[in-house]
């Protein structure tokens, strides 16, 4: 089993809609949960960032953390064209191994206007 | 703060030579990383540093070499390089632990 499992979609929407990209994971280690987003031919940029369990929202962004499922997602409402990008997500433990990101796959999302 | 800068963008290699990537960050960050990204699959770890003279292999580090003389830079040694190493390469730089960590744009390998 991988250490994080993302579905590499593509997802298509139409504009307006509700996203919701998701991520399960192994190693019950992983402390710092995060959600970048990567535009074609560009270097990823941290959108979300969590700490242990619970919810953040940030504007139409939502993160969730479910650590007893090993379960995060981050939710988009009210869908833009702007947001068609690469979803990924990345953890890491606490302690030593904090520096050392494990990414996901990446979700390849469209929005259709 | 122009962040984190790579150079270059991209470069074609013929098989058996060997390059420097460049990385630089201005925000006076302690850490430091190199990521490899293959189509298709998230970002592998390849070497990190935790600040000037100290470096440790990522996931990935095989065919690779580093080192941290400064703060600002970070540069990423291929020797003998081979077609598996085609990939895009971004740097990224943080804080410290926990903190958020900023990338660089990237530079596109082609190994022929």
């Amino acid at each position: 089993q991988k250490e994080v499992e993302q579905d590499p979609g593509p997802l298509s929407v139409p504009e307006g809609a509700i996203v919701s990209l998701n991520c399960t994971y192994s190693n019950s280690a992983f402390q710092y949960f995060m959600w970048y987003r990567q535009y074609s031919r560009k270097g990823p940029e941290l959108l979300m960032y969590t700490y242990s369990s619970g919810n953040k929202e940030d504007g139409r962004f939502t993160a969730q953390v479910d650590k007893s499922s090993k379960y995060i997602s981050l939710f988009i409402r009210d869908s833009q064209p702007s947001d068609s990008a690469t979803y990924l997500c990345a953890m890491s433990p606490w302690g030593a191994g904090s520096y050392q990101l494990t990414f996901g796959k990446g979700t390849k999302l469209s929005v259709i206007p | 703060n122009a962040g984190v800068t790579q150079t270059p963008k991209f470069r074609i290699l013929k098989i058996g030579q060997s390059m420097t990537l460049q990385c630089a960050q201005d925000m006076n960050h302690e850490y430091m990383s190199w990521y490899r990204q293959d189509p298709g699959m998230g970002l592998k770890l390849i070497y990190y540093s935790v600040g000037a003279g100290i470096t440790d292999k990522g996931e990935v580090p095989n065919g690779y070499n580093v080192s941290r003389s400064t703060t600002e830079d970070f540069p990423l040694r291929l020797e003998l390089a081979a077609p598996s190493q085609t990939s895009v390469y971004f740097c990224a730089s943080s804080r410290g632990r926990g903190e958020t960590q900023y990338f660089g744009p990237g530079t596109r390998l082609l190994v022929l």
